[in-house]
């Protein structure tokens, strides 16, 4: 079934540690974004690609980085976890970078930093 | 900048009553406002959009949104509640005003809960 794959779908992990989530998506879709969701504050963009090569910015970036090698991929890398990353991450897509097109989510990652 | 709010955490309702989930937004330019539903330890799944055209939206598993310019809402309901429709739902609006990429701006959500 065509869609996003997200991994992993659970993580403990310590602080100051190194963590990448992986997301993959076989709908050939330019656009992804990663969120994060925490109770009471809805979703918030971390970081977003536009199309292969591209990526930009969002509400909370700080802490951490992505790439897009190709249009298949969009990992998120936390560089040095701390507790305030603790979350649950969802990676999105869309068929086009425009505005009219809705998203299509992964089933999310949870991560616990201690 | 561009925002969405839900003023409630949640909403009850009793199983086959109508059901109305309520945002406001505010956005410069035209307004490109999405409902998603979320149901437990699952991604957001979206369920209709208004572009532009009829006020009256119509989606997935029998929802409808209106449209209000003048009240800047965007309220999904349904006709006749059931008890699968608990979960979690957000509106979402499409900001337009950075040429770098249209970011989605979500809600807090709002928890439907319907009673049987």
């Amino acid at each position: 079934i065509a869609g996003i794959t997200q991994a992993p779908t659970s993580q403990i992990l310590a602080a100051g540690r190194r963590m990448t989530l992986r997301c993959t998506q076989d709908m050939r879709h330019n656009a992804m974004y990663w969120y994060r969701q925490d109770l009471g504050l809805g979703l918030r963009l971390i970081h977003y690609s536009n199309t292969a090569g591209t990526t930009g910015k969002g509400e909370v970036p700080d802490g951490y980085s992505v790439s897009r090698a190709n249009t298949d991929d969009f990992p998120l890398t936390l560089a040095s976890a701390v507790p305030s990353q603790t979350s649950v991450y969802f990676c999105a897509s869309s068929p086009t970078s425009v505005a009219t097109g809705e998203l299509f989510f992964g089933e999310g990652s949870r991560l616990t930093v201690l | 900048a561009q925002s969405v709010a839900q003023p409630e955490d949640q909403v009850n309702v009793a199983e086959g009553n109508p059901l109305t989930v309520k945002c406001t937004y505010s956005v410069s330019g035209n307004p490109y406002l999405f409902w998603y539903v979320q149901y437990p330890n699952r991604g957001l799944q979206f369920l209709l959009k208004y572009i532009t055209g009829d006020n009256l939206v119509k989606g997935s598993y029998g929802f409808e949104a209106e449209f209000n310019k003048s009240q800047t809402s965007f309220h999904l309901k349904k006709p006749s509640a059931l008890v699968s429709d608990s979960a979690l739902y957000f509106c979402a609006v499409r900001d337009t005003s950075n040429t770098g990429g249209f970011k989605t701006i979500f809600g807090a959500g709002t928890r439907l809960f319907v009673k049987a």
